[in-house]
């Protein structure tokens, strides 16, 4: 069966260092993969997502980057970190196959940021 | 590209009662649409989800329906319960081709279930 493994689950970092949030997918080849943050009480903002390897759309202009090294890995990086960047990180993946059909999403258990 | 409106933002019933959350979505080509369930502090979970070869969606307690015509759908939670309890978010996705492999997802609705 698929599973997704994100981390660390909390993270506490002051403004201006850097970020590195990391997600693997297993059981599956060539999914879908996302990075969502969610702001206190808010709701889902998409960042990132990639249908393959070095292919990134990014959906939301900030400091934050991100990058697919591995079939089935994710990084969301940052170089200096802003407190508007505190929140909680979602990492999520989706089957990618031929069909007229999306297919919904398996979140990871996200990575709860805070930046001081 | 998509937008999905999702109303109530909060709502909350007796247990026992049924809740029903609504969402309207603008791009006439979507044809996938989840419902996801959010528990504090944790993930967000796909309970139920339908595709626009059908209208009506049942999963013991759960259903969802889909009118295409309107471009509206709807959650209804029979017999709530405690655990019912969290925040609920709509999706929709038109088909995946060039960059629509991705979900847009409502706001959000906090139910509350009382006791």
């Amino acid at each position: 069966s698929q599973t997704i493994h994100q981390w660390p689950a909390t993270l506490v970092q002051p403004v201006g260092s850097p970020l590195s949030l990391e997600c693997t997918v297993e059981g599956t080849s060539n999914p879908n993969l996302y990075w969502y943050r969610q702001a206190a009480g808010r709701g889902l903002q998409l960042l990132f997502y990639s249908v393959g390897i070095g292919q990134i759309s990014s959906e939301v202009p900030q400091n934050l980057s991100a990058s697919r090294p591995q079939d089935r890995q994710f990084i969301l990086s940052s170089k200096k970190l802003l407190l508007s960047d505190s929140g909680f990180y979602l990492c999520a993946w989706s089957v990618r196959i031929a069909a007229i059909f999306n297919y919904g999403y398996t979140f990871g258990s996200g990575t709860r940021l805070t930046v001081v | 590209g998509e937008n999905v409106e999702q109303h109530p933002s909060t709502l909350s019933v007796q247990e026992g009662d049924s809740a029903v959350i609504k969402c309207t979505y603008s791009d006439s080509a979507s044809n996938y649409f989840p419902w996801y369930k959010q528990e504090l502090g944790k993930r967000p979970q796909l309970i139920i989800d339908i595709r626009s070869n059908v209208g009506e969606k049942k999963d013991q307690r759960i259903a969802v329906t889909l009118n295409k015509t309107a471009k509206h759908f709807s959650l209804h939670i029979t017999e709530t319960q405690p655990e019912d309890s969290a925040v609920y978010f709509c999706a929709a996705s038109p088909p995946p081709n060039f960059g629509n492999e991705k979900l847009t997802f409502g706001t959000g609705t906090r139910l509350t279930i009382i006791p």
